[in-house]
């Protein structure tokens, strides 16, 4: 199974920064087949992004994504206060789907 | 919109059934997945019904977990078997479309302890 490293594994930042989140993957991941989600405490995970770059519907638009192979990026191009929360990316290239381990955007 | 209910205390080796009811879209349409989440963990990939009903699964769960749907009802179940300790988590049933998850419920707790 594809084994998706997320980097860092915390990240501290003030409101209206920029957020740069990796996440590597074990083998090149076909088609661009990756996503994103936002989970904040006691919620459901949120789709950010698939096709690791189109934005899921109401997404705002500080959030992008890019990448393809074995590397993808989001980045939250100005931090506010609601997206400090968990990231995961997860791939859907290959069988099984796997998530990486998350990565924690706090407030500095 | 689904929302999940089912779970709860159960003693190791036991059994549970989730559920997933589905609004605003048919079940029997999409791919439906379950995704679990222990305590203070990660994500895991559970489960996936396909729309022509194939279904799929963990190398975690296979042999004691089983997905399905009813129809007639819109709803998805998981039907978990000699339960494990390390099955404790929130189960979260989600609208799969091809792979990425973009409908979540808000998830059903199982907690396997004696």
């Amino acid at each position: 199974e594809i084994v998706l490293t997320q980097s860092p594994g915390t990240l501290s930042l003030s409101p209206g920064e920029r957020a740069t989140l990796s996440c590597r993957a074990s083998q090149s991941i076909s088609s661009s087949f990756l996503a994103w989600y936002q989970q904040k405490p006691g919620q459901a995970p949120r789709l950010l992004i698939y096709g690791a770059s189109s934005s899921a519907t109401g997404i705002p638009d500080r959030f992008s994504g890019s990448g393809s192979g074995t590397d993808f990026t989001l980045t939250i191009s100005r931090l506010e206060p609601e997206d400090f929360a968990v990231y995961y990316c997860q791939q859907y290239g290959s069988s099984p789907r796997t998530f990486g381990q998350g990565t924690k955007v706090e407030i500095k | 919109q689904v929302v999940e209910t089912g779970g709860g205390l159960i003693q190791p080796g036991g059994s549970l059934r989730l559920s997933c009811a589905a609004s605003g879209f048919f079940v029997s349409s999409n791919y439906m997945s379950w995704v679990r989440q222990a305590p203070g963990k990660g994500l895991e990939w559970v489960s996936v019904i396909y729309s022509a009903g194939s279904t799929y699964y963990a190398d975690s769960v296979k042999g004691r977990f089983t997905i399905s749907r009813d129809k007639s009802k819109n709803t998805v179940f998981l039907q978990m078997n000699s339960l494990r300790a390390e099955d404790t988590a929130m189960y979260y049933c989600a609208r799969d479309l091809a792979g990425y998850m973009d409908v979540w419920g808000k998830g059903t707790t199982v907690t396997v302890s004696s």
